[in-house]
């Protein structure tokens, strides 16, 4: 069954390290998303992209960087990790034949930043 | 700006109650979609329904169903003869080309059902 995957699933650093979330998705789809959430803020965007090399800032962009070089795949890297990072981070995606195409996320992925 | 706003934090019934979760938004965009996630304790997201502007009609599946009325621009959900798998965080969510079609989300409601 297509599906979308995320490693790794719980992941412990240290302040200032890089690090990097994958996100796998075997439906084909053209949007891929990244989301944090945080207690009492829901979930906020972080970025998204439309297609292979399309990459576009969210609401919560600083700090982070994505590439997208396949279709299946939209990692998420933290240039310098800080304390502020420690989320739970979700990446969705969706269709993108159609407007508004309903997003599919992942498990998650919660990240610690000591 | 999109703004979607969910009042109720956290919600609490005894099981077999029923229970509306509210969901009011605003958006300066002609069209646009309205979703419901449901979170449960185990933290994916499960997509539930979504609606495009154009259409009012009210939804139902099973116990669950959606009330859209764009005059008070509110998208309630309700759960009739809760059970306790329907505790869970559930999360209304807005997009539209003015968004880039990225959701945007709700603060959540926090449903407990008690035995």
């Amino acid at each position: 069954d297509a599906e979308i995957t995320q490693s790794p699933r719980h992941k412990i650093t240290e302040t200032g390290r890089q690090v990097t979330l994958a996100c796998h998705q075997t439906w084909n789809h053209n949007n891929m998303f990244w989301y944090r959430q945080d207690l009492g803020h829901g979930l906020r965007l972080i970025h998204y992209s439309y297609g292979v090399q399309d990459t576009n800032k969210g609401e919560v962009s600083d700090g982070y960087s994505v590439s997208r070089s396949n279709t299946e795949d939209l990692p998420l890297t933290l240039e310098s990790a800080a304390s502020s990072q420690t989320s739970v981070y979700f990446c969705a995606s969706s269709d993108g034949t159609g407007a508004a195409d309903t997003q599919y996320f992942g498990p998650g992925t919660r990240l610690t930043v000591l | 700006a999109q703004k979607v706003t969910q009042a109720q934090t956290e919600i609490s019934v005894v099981e077999k109650e029923d229970v509306t979760l509210d969901c009011v938004y605003e958006t300066r965009d002609t069209t646009y979609y309205l979703f419901w996630y449901k979170q449960p304790p185990s933290g994916e997201l499960v997509f539930l329904i979504r609606r495009n502007s154009f259409d009012e009609q009210n939804e139902i599946s099973g116990r669950y169903s959606w009330n859209f009325q764009k005059s008070t621009s509110s998208f309630n959900f309700t759960i009739t003869a809760s059970q306790v798998v329907d505790s869970a965080v559930y999360f209304c969510a807005l997009t539209s080309l003015g968004s880039g079609y990225a959701l945007n989300f709700g603060k959540g409601t926090s449903l407990l059902v008690t035995p």
